[in-house]
């Protein structure tokens, strides 16, 4: 159990450019999510995959943003024309299939957006 | 949106002494968890406590929950300045497949 793994730890870019986060989630794992979290907050709910169908969506998760799963392995999150508003920690968590099973997160990908 | 609170927000204590975090949340609720978060780091799983539970223990930790206060309480006891973090409540609602967070408590434990 190498834990979850996120790429990059931060992210600095301009806005209006595109970026793209990676989350390696636990292996046996078939429930991936994505979160955001801002200064002070907790982290928001964005959205969650099942394998490789993502199940649900925020309302939080604008046209901007879209995320993948393609093999139900690793997630891709990105964002298209960054803003100001887009600067925050972008958390991927996994968790087994079971009912009642905590979330097992990663360290996060921090966005600054210039 | 958030669904539950954390309270008090801030809270600041010597080594040594306890600690109570409280949780309120909205609506009915399958389960609910703790998680702690130091500085820039992800969030760690602490306990789970399933509505039909009252009260649950894991080491120095003890977690309530009165589902008919809609409200939760961590308790920390015999506090150590590696305690020192954010602690987050979240509510795994009937039928979801997603956890709600709160917005935290910051613990501050002083040597």
């Amino acid at each position: 159990d190498t834990g979850v793994s996120q790429n990059p730890r931060h992210k600095i870019t301009k806005r209006g450019q595109n970026v793209t986060f990676r989350c390696d989630p636990i292996s046996e794992h078939n429930r991936l999510y994505w979160y955001r979290q801002t200064l002070g907050q907790g982290p928001e709910f964005l959205t969650y995959f099942q394998n490789e169908a993502q199940l649900e969506k925020s309302r939080l998760l604008s046209d901007r943003f879209s995320a993948e799963r393609p093999k139900g392995s690793f997630s891709t999150l990105e964002i298209q024309r960054t803003e100001q508003g887009d600067s925050a920690m972008y958390l991927c968590a996994s968790s087994p299939g079971q009912a009642n099973q905590p979330q097992h997160f990663g360290d996060g990908t921090r966005l600054s957006i210039l | 949106s958030q669904q539950g609170e954390e309270d008090p927000q801030a809270l600041s204590i010597q080594e040594g002494e306890n600690a109570t975090m409280n949780c309120s949340y909205k609506t009915s609720i399958n389960n609910l968890q703790w998680y702690r978060q130091n500085s820039g780091r992800g969030l760690v799983h602490l306990i789970l406590i399933r509505s039909n539970e009252r009260e649950k223990h894991s080491g120095r930790l003890r977690v309530t929950l009165d589902t008919s206060k809609k409200s939760s309480s961590l308790l920390i006891t015999a506090s150590r300045a590696a305690d020192t973090a954010s602690y987050f409540c979240a509510t795994d609602g009937e039928g979801y497949q997603k956890v709600t967070f709160g917005t935290g408590t910051k613990l501050q434990v002083i040597p």
